[in-house]
């Protein structure tokens, strides 16, 4: 166990709906970091939010959009999903901004979009 | 510029070989290059990371080499073994997010 919890682990969901993933940090991080792993991009960063604020942004589309909580907590939210938006959706958190070590990555949410 | 090229795509090795994994990147603002191991159906977990002021770093069977004037870096896996079979995932950090590589699928047979 990593320490960073993502759920829901599978979606199923139709085209046009609208889904919530939700990341919890490790305990002591102030970051979280949204990737989405494609079998032809790799893993690609979505956004970054570091202590409730937005940090950076990297090739998230307009459909989706995330936040972060005061308890740290975030979620990433997509909208009229596609088919193309099929993907594992990664959520990992780091003690700072990123300046200094690695990511601690979660399980992931596998999204399948019918 | 805020790509990492990663190679092979694939490889296979015999049980006790080495493979090598290769990246290269063009930004010199990346400040710290780690290396995620990832099984199927897990996240990517931090395996192994050098900072460009180092040449090279070893921990445990893995070792990390790396070359600031060629912008290149490796990770080498020294008497693979079958339980080291997984996707292997270069990176390099700027501006506080990771930029990651393809990603090599490796196989160590037995």
């Amino acid at each position: 166990d990593s320490g960073v919890t993502q759920t829901p682990k599978h979606l199923i969901t139709a085209t046009g709906q609208r889904v919530t993933l939700r990341c919890s940090p490790r305990s002591g991080d102030l970051s979280v970091y949204w990737y989405q792993q494609s079998l032809d991009q790799g893993l690609q960063f979505l956004i970054q939010y570091y202590n409730g604020e937005e940090r950076a942004k990297g090739n998230i589309l307009e459909r989706f959009s995330a936040q972060q909580f005061p308890d740290l907590h975030s979620e990433l939210n997509l909208s009229s999903l596609e088919l193309g938006d099929s993907a594992l959706y990664f959520c990992a958190s780091s003690g700072q901004t990123g300046a200094v070590g690695g990511y601690t990555f979660g399980s992931g949410t596998r999204l399948t979009v019918v | 510029q805020q790509q990492v090229k990663q190679s092979p795509q694939s490889l296979i090795v015999q049980k006790g070989g080495i493979p090598i994994i290769n990246c290269a990147y063009e930004n010199t603002a990346f400040d710290y290059f780690p290396w995620y191991q990832q099984f199927p159906g897990k996240g990517p977990a931090l395996l192994i990371a050098i900072r460009p002021d180092v040449s090279e770093k070893k921990e445990g069977r893995f070792t990390i080499s790396f070359n600031k004037s060629a912008k290149q870096f490796s990770l080498h896996i020294m008497d693979s073994q079958p339980g080291d079979s997984a996707t292997y995932f270069c990176a390099a950090r700027s501006m506080s997010k990771l930029v990651f590589g393809a990603g090599t699928i490796l196989r160590v047979k037995s």
